[in-house]
């Protein structure tokens, strides 16, 4: 069973609002993957980091969303200013480097209003 | 841009049917090849992977991957009410790369 903690489960946030989540990967997994699960089960790719080092990430994520890892805290994932489409259910996995298995942990679903 | 399509969009089977599940994929350079399955409310959850060419079984279920159709499947023998939940093919290219993801096949299992 995975052992990723994402906090909080739900958050529910207005228009124009930051909405900021977090997750702490299994114990000695330097890779970390945030995804956006939508409504219709459609899986986005945002960003994953390698340590503290982003390896890649998507244009949205370079103008609205914010994400770090720093070392011995929280990865977290944070929208500047949430918009209704944001909307979704946000994963977070982690993977040893040399074993491809991604741990996905139970998710934060984000409402905005 | 990897395209993952995965058919049928949904499925009823009878308890102890078998299951097909299908993936195809548009970029040749993908390297490694998953089934995931997410009960609902659940977080998504490794099923199994394949890297070659071939077949690889695991009890109940088999995946199957022919790189040169750019297809894989999944099939579940014995079909139970217990593996009613969203089934999602994945692919990526590199050990630490990302997921691309088909939009999920809905299995229901009926007792």
């Amino acid at each position: 069973n995975s052992k990723v903690i994402q906090t909080p489960r739900y958050l529910v946030k207005g228009q124009g609002q930051k909405a900021k989540m977090r997750c702490i990967p299994e114990k000695g997994h330097p890779v970390v993957f945030w995804y956006q699960q939508n409504k219709n089960n459609e899986f986005k790719f945002l960003i994953n980091f390698q340590n503290q080092e982003v390896l890649q990430q998507i244009d949205m994520t370079e103008k609205r969303f914010s994400a770090e890892c720093p070392s011995n805290s929280p990865c977290s994932l944070e929208i500047q200013s949430s918009e209704a489409g944001d909307s979704a259910l946000y994963l977070c996995a982690s993977s040893l480097i040399n074993q491809d298995t991604q741990y996905f942990g139970p998710g934060t679903r984000l409402l905005v209003l | 841009q990897q395209n993952v399509q995965q058919s049928p969009e949904s499925l009823i089977v009878p308890e102890g049917a078998r299951t097909s599940l299908n993936c195809t994929f548009s970029d040749s350079a993908s390297q490694y090849f998953w089934w995931y399955r997410q009960h609902s409310g659940k977080a998504p959850k490794a099923l199994m992977s394949i890297f070659s060419n071939g077949e690889k079984e695991e009890g109940r279920f088999t995946i199957h991957l022919n790189k040169a159709s750019l297809h894989f499947s999944l099939h579940i023998r014995d079909s139970q009410p217990s593996d009613s939940a969203l089934y999602l093919c994945a692919v990526k290219r590199t050990n630490t790369g990302k997921l691309t993801f088909g939009d999920g096949t809905v299995l229901t299992v009926k007792p």
